[in-house]
């Protein structure tokens, strides 16, 4: 089946650095890549849509400045956290459609990074 | 607003037993429901999805049930075990767009 890798599946950082997540999709092609945030016990929060080769589609409440996210190929996406703070820490999930199948291809989502900003 | 609605928040069941989790709609325009498990510190799996012209889909002890004019949709676990014990997400979304709305989640524990 369709895997998505999301690396790194842990990271500890300071607060002022910055963070840079990787997404790919390792046996298809995915032209829309979708990055989600998810605090303990909580639902999925879409942060952005990303499509390759063009600016991602940032939710309301979402900092485009602070969560920059480039699709620069198929397979893969990368959201970097600029200038990390504390309250940035949380669980992020990626997740990927296949190229061509539109509407009713399922989300194929990574394993997650947990980011802790000390 | 939120578009999917989902109950209960938590679950325990025995194992052996029947797991049901719940799932609400508004939007009338949604046409693919998926259903997600998630371990601890893990991203979401398909787990099973159904469209809206069918009313039961089966997938082994996994099934969905699906009532289009109630606009409500479950999940239900057959011979439930603790190897089922996760995080399970409703969801559902709009040809042709692309964006998935999720429910807020049931935590699922069956006990042995």
């Amino acid at each position: 089946g369709a895997v998505v890798s999301q690396h790194p599946s842990r990271v500890i950082c300071k607060s002022g650095t910055s963070v840079k997540i990787e997404c790919r999709s390792l046996d298809f092609q995915a032209t829309t890549m979708f990055w989600y945030r998810q605090f303990p016990k909580q639902s999925l929060m879409l942060m952005a849509t990303s499509n390759e080769g063009s600016k991602a589609t940032y939710e309301q409440g979402v900092e485009k400045d602070k969560f920059l996210i480039n699709h620069a190929s198929l397979t893969l996406s990368t959201l970097t956290v600029t200038s990390a703070h504390p309250e940035d820490s949380s669980f992020y999930i990626c997740s990927a459609r296949m190229l061509g199948r539109q509407g009713n291809s399922p989300l194929h989502f990574g394993n997650g990074t947990r980011l802790t900003v000390t | 607003q939120q578009q999917v609605k989902q109950s209960p928040q938590s679950l325990i069941v025995q194992k052996g037993g029947i797991s049901i989790i719940n799932c609400a709609y508004e939007n009338t325009a949604f046409d693919y429901f998926p259903w997600y498990q998630q371990f601890p510190g893990k991203g979401p799996a398909l787990l099973i999805a159904i469209r809206p012209d069918v009313s039961e889909k089966k997938e082994g002890r996994f099934t969905i049930s699906f009532n289009k004019s109630a606009k409500q949709f479950s999940l239900h676990i057959m011979d439930s075990q603790p190897g089922d014990s996760a995080t399970y997400f409703c969801a559902a979304t709009t040809l042709p767009f692309n964006k998935f709305y999720f429910g807020s989640g049931t935590k699922l524990n069956v006990k042995p």
